[in-house]
């Protein structure tokens, strides 16, 4: 149990445009969901929090306008890279979390965005 | 505000030696502690957590790490070494402050020699 998928696991897009990433809880129902970045050969940065029903908390240096995350249901989250730039180009990840173990994070395989 | 610190961005070993993986965390109260695994190109996959429990977690594939209060310390080893070990380990400590967040060290590659 305890999947998470992502879709899609790589795109590339030309600057300027949208890209949107989708993060499914397949088999349990998340009320938190997590996306984080990861830049090559580093760590994983938290880029924002999202809860199912209501805004999404972004960290200190995240530009909100620019990545757009949804929450709509207790398995769906999306995040959307708006007006794409080849600096957004990173491996996004994201894991969900079950509500009442909600400290127990389950990882999506990833996304490779590469912006041209 | 918290930590992870991960000693040795790169660690060697010979096929069926001892793993030894460092990470220490800095928390003002009690954390929970994780310890992942992450194969290239892929996600991260969970080896084994700490949660208040036993302070010895065993985890899957052989791994296991000990909890120490007094040192801030939650080393992740492993017996014997196998070729499929070889990948990037994270350590992470997750704190509910007004919310669940989790803070990640910065990794360790494993390299496993024949």
């Amino acid at each position: 149990g305890a999947v998470v998928s992502q879709h899609p696991s790589w795109v590339i897009c030309k600057s300027g445009t949208s890209v949107k990433i989708e993060c499914r809880s397949l088999d349990f129902q998340a009320t938190t969901m997590f996306w984080y970045r990861q830049f090559p050969k580093q760590s994983l940065m938290l880029m924002a929090t999202s809860n199912e029903g209501s805004k999404a908390t972004y960290e200190q240096g995240v530009e909100k306008d620019k990545f757009l995350i949804n929450h709509a249901s207790l398995t769906l989250s999306t995040l959307t890279v708006t007006s794409a730039h080849p600096e957004d180009s990173s491996f996004y990840i994201c894991s969900a979390g079950r509500f009442e173990r909600v400290y127990e994070q389950y990882f999506g395989p990833g996304t490779r965005l590469t912006v041209t | 505000a918290q930590s992870v610190t991960q000693l040795g961005s790169h660690v060697s070993v010979s096929e069926g030696a001892l793993v030894l993986l460092r990470c220490n965390y800095s928390s003002s109260v009690p954390p929970y502690l994780f310890w992942y695994v992450q194969y290239p190109n892929q996600g991260l996959q969970l080896l084994l957590k700490y949660t208040s429990a036993a302070t010895l977690v065993k985890g899957i594939n052989g791994f296991e790490a000990e909890f120490k209060k007094s040192e801030t310390s939650f080393h992740l080893t492993k017996p014997s070494a196998h070729m499929s070990d070889a990948a990037e380990y994270f350590c992470a400590v997750t704190r509910n402050t007004g919310g669940f967040k989790t803070i990640f060290g910065a990794g360790t590659r494993l390299f496993v020699k024949a």
